[in-house]
Formats: C-alpha cells, sequence, structure tokens
C-alpha cells in the first residue's frame, strides 16, 4: 500500500514543491511517478525511483528507497499545476497512491 | 512510440458485459517486452490497476476484480480487449489501456482513455 503526502497544496509559479510517497513495506527503488492533467490520460516522469523518463523536463527529480520516496519539482511551470501519483512497481498487482492535487496559489 | 487508442461503448446497463478494445500502433502486441494493461480511474477518484495480457497468453488480474474480468488478445488486429461481467454502478470510470514493461512494470504508454457509465 503506498500513501501520499499531502493531498493537495498550493504553490506559485517559480515554486519548488515535494510531495512524499510512502509505502507499507520496503519496495528497493521500484517506484513511479506520474502525472495527470484534467482529463488528460497518466503520463510517465520517473521509474525506479530517480530516473527520468525520456523527454521530462530536468526540474522534475525524484529519490528515495525503502519504505520513502519523494518527487521535488523545481521552479514551478504552469504546466506543472496537475495531479501527481505514485505506483509501486516491485509486485503484481499493481497499485497506486491515492494522488496528490498540485493547485495554483 | 506505441500509440494506443480504446473504443467500446460508453453506456453499458447493469448486470451486463462491459466490452472495450485497445487498437495499437506503433508497436506490436507480440512484443515480449510488454504486458498489455488496462487500468480504471473512477469519476474524481485515483487509479485502480485492472490486469494485463501477455503476447504468450498468460495473464494476470487484480484480485479486487478477478472474478469478473477477461482480457484477451489478438495478434491478427493487433489489439486488446477487456471485458467486465455483470456490472454496476460502481464500474463507472474513465477505462485506459497502457504498455507495462515487463522489466520493471512501468507504465509508460497510455491511450487516451473511454469512459463508460454503468445505468439503466
Amino acid at each position: 500500500q503506498l500513501t501520499q503526502s499531502p493531498s493537495a497544496l498550493s504553490a506559485s509559479v517559480g515554486d519548488s514543491v515535494t510531495i512524499t510517497c510512502r509505502a507499507s513495506q520496503a519496495i528497493s527503488s521500484f517506484l513511479a511517478w506520474y502525472q495527470q492533467q484534467p482529463g488528460k490520460a497518466p503520463k510517465l516522469l520517473i521509474y525506479a525511483a530517480s530516473t527520468l523518463q525520456s523527454g521530462v523536463p530536468s526540474r522534475f527529480s525524484g529519490d528515495g528507497s525503502g519504505t520513502e520516496f519523494t518527487l521535488t519539482i523545481s521552479s514551478l511551470q504552469p504546466e506543472d499545476f496537475a495531479t501527481y501519483y505514485c505506483q509501486h512497481l516491485n509486485s503484481y498487482p499493481s497499485s497506486f497512491g491515492q494522488g496528490t492535487r498540485l493547485e495554483i496559489k | 512510440q506505441v500509440q494506443l487508442q480504446e473504443s467500446g461503448p460508453g453506456l453499458v446497463k447493469p448486470s451486463q458485459t462491459l466490452s472495450l478494445t485497445c487498437n495499437v500502433s506503433g508497436g506490436s502486441i507480440s512484443s515480449g517486452g510488454y504486458f498489455w494493461s488496462w487500468i480504471r480511474q473512477h469519476p474524481g477518484k485515483g487509479l485502480e490497476w485492472i490486469g494485463y495480457i501477455h503476447y504468450t497468453g498468460n495473464t494476470y488480474y487484480n484480485p479486487s476484480l478477478k472474478s469478473r474480468v477477461t482480457i484477451s488478445g489478438d495478434t491478427s488486429k493487433n489489439q486488446f480487449s477487456l471485458k467486465v461481467n455483470s456490472v454496476t454502478a460502481a464500474d463507472t470510470a474513465v477505462y485506459y489501456c497502457a504498455t507495462q514493461a515487463v522489466t520493471d512494470a512501468r507504465l509508460d504508454n497510455w491511450g487516451q482513455g473511454t469512459l463508460v457509465t454503468v445505468s439503466s
């Protein structure tokens, strides 16, 4: 089970934000992060906890291993205001965190 | 880049079977490198992984849905399908098909999603 925090946060363009995903048991680095814009499919940002998917801006970064993981977005851009999900990759069935909604302040 | 497109009825009556197809382009479902997966999202809610099929025919379903779900593939049409039996209003959701890497389970290509409403 994955628990994200916070469930929602507000920030301004140019800010840096960090979202946390905690796993109920150790999953090494088997974690991915996705971004979902309203009405759109999720988009893979990071996998293996810290590997940036091709084409994803470098302001996105991931860190962590074991049970605690973070997604950091530095210098927020208007297009970054969206909902973010973590997903564990270490076993099936796959499951996701409940999501973190990032809103513009 | 693999592209995916879901298709199927947008409205299904309670107790009937929900049937969706995912058409694949830019790649082959006979490729061993992917699981071909379905995920759904209830309105305003988070993501729920439904299951996958591999080109070998192997399938894996979320235990929460296993008794009602079937995923199949058609290599001649390069598409795969989802069936959910005995649907209720709780199956109303946006359904996505996606590629899931065999190596590490990341979902790296997604269809645009299709809303299925269960209502009489």
